[in-house]
């Protein structure tokens, strides 16, 4: 069965350093990743996906991401964090493309 | 940009009445889901629909849940007899094809009281 760890319930960073938001899975067979976050009152609003090839990827608002193989992680990564960023970061793992299991989530809180 | 729609944003409803939950995926899409979020917990899969049927369903999808796209565009997710437990945040999300990501609607948030 698929899981994801979340380790860290919460990420404080100030704005204009990197952040980093950490994510391990288990699946069995090949991994699609994911990253979502949610604004408050808000749905889940996609950021980037590893299927296949660079293990470097990039998404929306700057964002990029790290899948590592050996240590089954795909850790989130911005270079230089906005207070906007401020929400709640959710990694998901599937199996095949289709349903998402979800990490318990990350608050990351960016201060000025 | 397309997205997903929900409606209604909030329902409450009382303990053993029906509620019907209804989505309006991405017009292209093929792979339909349903999830949900009880307050404070992580976001739990609970459907998914393919080529009008359930391809997969978890354990908290019981005899209680159904799903139907009764036209090409809606799909919704009923409750016969909402319980206490059911109050959570669902949300519906569609996929294009395999190798794509899902997306998601905004929610409606069922109070069951």
């Amino acid at each position: 069965a698929q899981s994801v760890a979340q380790p860290e319930d919460q990420v404080n960073v100030a704005e204009g350093n990197p952040l980093t938001v950490k994510c391990t899975y288990s699946v069995s067979g090949n991994p699609y990743l994911f990253w979502y976050v949610q604004y408050p009152n808000r749905g889940l609003q996609f950021l980037l996906k590893y299927i296949t090839g660079d293990n470097l990827v990039k998404g929306s608002y700057g964002f990029e991401a790290e899948f590592n193989k050996s240590q089954t992680s795909f850790h989130l990564k911005k270079p230089s964090a906005l207070v906007s960023d401020s929400a709640l970061y959710f990694c998901a793992v599937s199996e095949y493309g289709n349903k998402l299991v979800f990490g318990a989530g990350t608050i990351l809180r960016v201060k000025s | 940009e397309p997205e997903v729609t929900q409606t209604p944003s909030h329902q409450v409803t009382q303990m053993g009445q029906e509620v019907i939950l209804r989505c309006v995926p991405i017009s292209n899409h093929l792979y339909f889901y349903w999830y949900r979020q009880i307050l404070g917990q992580k976001v739990e899969f609970l459907v998914s629909f393919y080529n009008n049927e359930i391809s997969e369903k978890s354990e908290i999808f019981d005899d209680q849940f159904s799903v139907e796209r009764p036209d090409g565009s809606n799909f919704t997710l009923k409750i016969r007899s909402t319980k206490l437990e059911d109050s959570a945040m669902y949300f519906c999300a569609s996929r294009a094809g395999n190798y794509n990501e899902q997306f998601f609607g905004p929610g409606t948030r069922l109070t069951v009281l």
